[in-house]
């Protein structure tokens, strides 16, 4: 079974720029989340999907970050425009209901 | 809300050596817990989990941890640890399931020939 699939895996972007992340889930996992992971921390979530609705995106910047799920299977993550402080990890994850989250490779931002 | 803590940043072990890292959270009601492994520039891989029943909870790559609640502690533990074993190890509480994980800041594993 294919894993959770991440794109692009590297991306360096001037700051003020935008920027657009892409993530497949694992097929039938409703459940999907995109975490924030800066050097030397643990991830953070950004936002948790169930199916197409955003259930917690409590910890997204609103005034820069978007996110969405259409049709309840892949999900873009976007920023708008990128600062010095958004270079970080993003990882996608997936999850059937009601058990453990499946992580991507993950994306590399570097905003310079 | 949930959190955790790993205390130990780095932790250098021999190569064929016993592992434990640490890890402990807090949370008001019974978690779910849970135990990664990140490679350099990888994502996360699931090496455990606790939801309920034995504390004692075997996992993949030889890996075991242990829940005890009067600690609020779900240690990690290796018999013997090999080299492919180094490693960034992150321990994570959920409140529920499908709900977000909350993780600690990671321990480093090095392993030394």
């Amino acid at each position: 079974e294919a894993g959770v699939v991440q794109s692009p895996r590297y991306k360096i972007i001037e700051k003020k720029q935008p920027v657009a992340f892409w993530c497949n889930p694992i097929s039938g996992h409703n459940t999907l989340y995109w975490y924030r992971q800066n050097l030397g921390q643990g991830p953070e979530l950004l936002i948790r999907y169930e199916n197409e609705e955003a259930v917690d995106d409590s910890q997204l910047p609103k005034d820069r970050f978007s996110a969405e799920r259409l049709k309840g299977v892949d999900s873009t993550l976007k920023i708008q425009p990128a600062e010095l402080g958004d270079s970080a990890v993003y990882l996608c994850a997936s999850s059937p209901r009601r058990t453990e989250a499946f992580f991507g490779q993950g994306t590399r931002l570097t905003v310079v | 809300a949930q959190s955790v803590t790993q205390p130990d940043i780095h932790i250098t072990v021999s190569e064929g050596a016993s592992l434990e890292l640490r890890c402990n959270y807090s949370y008001g009601a019974t978690p779910y817990l849970f135990w990664y492994v990140q490679s350099p520039g990888q994502g996360l891989q699931l090496l455990l989990k606790y939801f309920s029943g034995d504390t004692l909870v075997q996992g993949i790559k030889g890996f075991e941890a242990e829940f005890k609640r009067s600690q609020s502690s779900f240690n990690l533990r290796k018999p013997s640890v090999h080299w492919s074993d180094a490693a960034e190890y992150f321990c994570a509480v959920g409140a529920t399931y499908g709900n977000k994980l909350v993780f600690g800041a990671g321990t480093i594993l090095r392993v030394k020939s």
